[in-house]
C-alpha cells in the first residue's frame, strides 16, 4: 500500500524550532518529487515547500523563505521539514504529498499531488 | 502570483441532483508546451484531500465517473452529475503551471440537503 505518514507536530512557542517528517512506503520514494502543504485551522490549504527527487531543486513558498529548510533521505524513504524562527500563522496540519507524472493511454501526464500523509499538527503559541 | 477564485464558496445539494464549482485564475494555466495545469482536490471531512482530476478533465485512478471537468484558459469547472452522500466536504482547485508557486482556491464546501 502507497503510504506517508508525517511525525513530529506538537506546541512550540513563538521563535521556536521543530522538525517534521514524514516516512513513505509502498512506492520507490527515491524517484518522486515530494512537497509539504499546510491548512490552517478552519482554513484552505497552502503549498509550502517542493523538493525534487535528487534534491537538486527545491522551492518554497515566500510565507515561510529563509525559516524553512525542507531535504529528503531516499536511503531512509524519508521527508523533512526543519521549520525555524515559527509565528503564530505557522500554526497549522502539515501534509506530506507525492507529486507525480507518468504515462497513461500514450500521453505523459503530470498529476501533480496525487497520494498524501494524514497529516501532524503544528501549533505555535506561547 | 496566479490568484484561483472558486465560486461558489458552499453549496446544497439534494443528493442525486447535479452540482457545478467555477474555478478562475487570475493568468491562463495554459502551458506553451500545449498543456493547461488545472487540478481538482476534494478534502471529505477529517481526511487529508485526495486527487479528482488532472489536467483539467482527466479523473484519477478510482474517481467515479460522475465528477467530470472542463474548461481552458482561465475559466475552469468542475461537475458532479449526481451528487451522492459520500461527496460532502471542501473541493480545491490548484494550479502548478507558475513553479514554483503552485496555489489553491478558497475551496468550496458542499453539503447534503
Amino acid at each position: 500500500e502507497v503510504q506517508l505518514v508525517e511525525s513530529g507536530g506538537g506546541l512550540v512557542q513563538p521563535g521556536g524550532s521543530l522538525g517534521l517528517s514524514c516516512t513513505a512506503s509502498g512506492f520507490s520514494f527515491s524517484t518522486y518529487s515530494m512537497n509539504w502543504v499546510r491548512q490552517a485551522p478552519g482554513k484552505g490549504l497552502e503549498w509550502v515547500s517542493y523538493i525534487s527527487s535528487s534534491s537538486s531543486t527545491i522551492y518554497y513558498a515566500d510565507s515561510v523563505k529563509g525559516r524553512f529548510t525542507i531535504t529528503r533521505d531516499n536511503a531512509e524513504n524519508s521527508l523533512h521539514l526543519q521549520m525555524n524562527s515559527l509565528r503564530d500563522d505557522d500554526t497549522a496540519v502539515y501534509y506530506c504529498a507525492r507529486d507525480s507524472s507518468g504515462w497513461n493511454g500514450g500521453f505523459y501526464y503530470y498529476y501533480g499531488m496525487d497520494v498524501w500523509g494524514q497529516g501532524t499538527t503544528v501549533t505555535v503559541s506561547s | 502570483d496566479i490568484v484561483m477564485t472558486q465560486t461558489p464558496l458552499s453549496l446544497s445539494v439534494t443528493p442525486g441532483q447535479p452540482a457545478s464549482i467555477s474555478c478562475k485564475s487570475s493568468q491562463s494555466l495554459l502551458h506553451s508546451g500545449g498543456k493547461t495545469y488545472l487540478y481538482w482536490y476534494l478534502q471529505k471531512p477529517g481526511q487529508p484531500p485526495q486527487l479528482l482530476i488532472y489536467e483539467v478533465s482527466n479523473r484519477f485512478s478510482g474517481v467515479p465517473d460522475r465528477f467530470s471537468g472542463s474548461g481552458s484558459g482561465t475559466d475552469f469547472t468542475l461537475k458532479i452529475s449526481r451528487v451522492e452522500a459520500e461527496d460532502v466536504g471542501v473541493y480545491y482547485c490548484m494550479q502548478t503551471i507558475q513553479l514554483p508557486r503552485y496555489t489553491f482556491g478558497q475551496g468550496t464546501k458542499l453539503e447534503i440537503k
